[in-house]
């Protein structure tokens, strides 16, 4: 079983850039799954913000690919998200998750203020 | 990018009830790649469903899914207490992976 922990500021400022990473325990990371970012807001709901898959390959989806860059770092079982010139649109709880496009597991969550 | 819709937004039950759950796609998804997930307050979505009908090994056997190409269904019989909880389909046919809004069941 996959074991996922989010973690980072909780606050960002508008136009600055949002930092998350996701630890994993439990399963190496090269086991085929794809790591994913998806995040949560009441105005959004559910939004897949992308997915790193073979530690090569990475797609966004086109609403955040100008902005977007995700990582996997294989040796420190961790991969991250950057977000940048974030708007108060882009709070929300954010998740890591894990799957072959479904998502089987999941982190807490971890919610991301914009405010200034 | 595919578009879910989701029916009813509410659904008003009691334990014991059944539940049917609607995910309706804009086109068709690619290879019936369609998930549901629950939701309860607080918590991360969980799987229940996976390639429109494939039920992973935690999760119960009162939930069943199938459909296919853009109408898609989850049933839920016999709620328990437990199962009063939002419910998301997904698509990963093609990226972008979207997610329908949700339908709330609610104990009535």
């Amino acid at each position: 079983q996959v074991q996922l922990q989010e973690s980072g500021p909780g606050l960002v400022r508008p136009s600055e850039t949002l930092s998350l990473t996701c630890s994993i325990s439990a399963q190496s990371l090269s086991t085929g799954y794809q790591w994913a970012w998806i995040r949560q807001s009441p105005g959004k709901g559910l939004e897949w913000i992308g997915s790193t898959y073979r530690s090569d390959y990475t797609y966004y989806n086109p609403s955040f690919e100008s902005r977007v860059t995700m990582s996997i770092d294989t040796s420190r079982q961790y991969f991250s998200l950057r977000l940048k010139s974030v708007t108060a649109a882009d709070s929300a709880v954010y998740y890591c998750a894990v799957g072959f496009g479904s998502f089987d597991s999941w982190g807490q969550g971890t919610l991301v203020t914009v405010s200034s | 990018e595919i578009v879910l819709t989701q029916s009813p937004a509410t659904l008003s039950l009691s334990p014991g009830d059944s539940a049917t759950l609607s995910c309706g796609a804009s086109q068709n998804v690619e290879r019936n790649f369609v998930a549901w997930y629950q939701q309860r307050p607080g918590l991360a979505p969980r799987l229940l469903i996976y390639d429109a009908s494939r039920r992973p090994t935690n999760s119960p056997d009162r939930f069943s899914g199938s459909g296919s190409g853009t109408d898609f269904t989850l049933s839920i019989s016999r709620l328990e207490p437990e199962d009063f909880a939002v419910y998301y389909c997904q698509q990963y046919g093609s990226p972008p992976f979207t997610f329908g809004p949700g339908t709330r069941v609610d104990m009535k």
